[in-house]
């Protein structure tokens, strides 16, 4: 069955470092997601993705954050100054449609420490 | 704006009971779609059920059954014969950007 991948799935970097986090959606699927899960906590969104261009995000997807499709596989999310806060678990999800009635086909996440 | 609330934080079993997880679902829309996600301690979220809010009928799939009742908002989950490997956390989630809950831990012991 073909799933979301995502790369590296532990990244540890210091505060005010840039990191960019990767992620495979799946090959037939149109809308892309990038969601947070700060340990413990619960799963927010962060930022939806169709047609090469941000659809919604959320308050937390401030200036410090953004998302690029740059070439026809890849999905990543750059954090431009990482903060000790953004530490989290990071899920890339992807879904073949837009309107969040087909669900969220999640990959493993990526373990973000910020030190 | 919608909301999701999932009162029980953690919920702790002996394996072969069964277990009901609850999740209130508030939202201005008229139509709407529900989700169940388990998160086992690896830390992936795994699709369980979706439901749509005109379809109110009871479903089964193996031990999994849910409940989803209109006027009060709530669809909740139900394991029949829980097993030590349902332990994790269980997040109900209402459609628009898919908002979670806060998740339920299940801890079922042998």
């Amino acid at each position: 069955e073909p799933e979301v991948t995502q790369t590296p799935s532990h990244q540890v970097t210091q505060m005010g470092q840039e990191v960019i986090l990767r992620c495979v959606p799946i090959s037939n699927h149109l809308y892309f997601y990038w969601y947070r899960q700060i340990l413990g906590q619960k799963v927010e969104f962060l930022v939806s993705f169709y047609n090469n261009e941000i659809s919604e995000k959320s308050e937390i997807f401030d200036d410090q954050f953004s998302v690029e499709r740059p070439d026809g596989s890849n999905f990543t999310l750059k954090i431009r100054s990482t903060k000790l806060e953004d530490s989290a678990m990071y899920f890339c999800a992807s879904s073949p449609q837009g309107d969040y009635n087909s669900p969220l086909h999640f990959g493993n996440g990526t373990r973000l420490t910020v030190t | 704006a919608q909301k999701v609330t999932q009162a029980q934080t953690e919920i702790s079993v002996v394996e072969k009971e069964d277990v009901t997880l609850d999740c209130v679902y508030e939202t201005r829309d008229t139509t709407y779609y529900l989700f169940w996600y388990k998160q086992p301690p690896s830390g992936e979220l795994v699709f369980l059920i979706r439901r749509n809010s005109f379809d109110e009928q009871n479903e089964i799939s193996g031990r999994y059954s849910w409940n989803f009742q209109k006027s009060t908002s709530s669809f909740n989950f139900t394991i029949t014969a829980s097993q030590v490997v349902d332990s994790a956390v269980y997040f109900c989630a209402g459609a628009r950007q898919l908002t979670f809950g806060s998740g339920t831990q299940l801890t079922v012991l042998p």
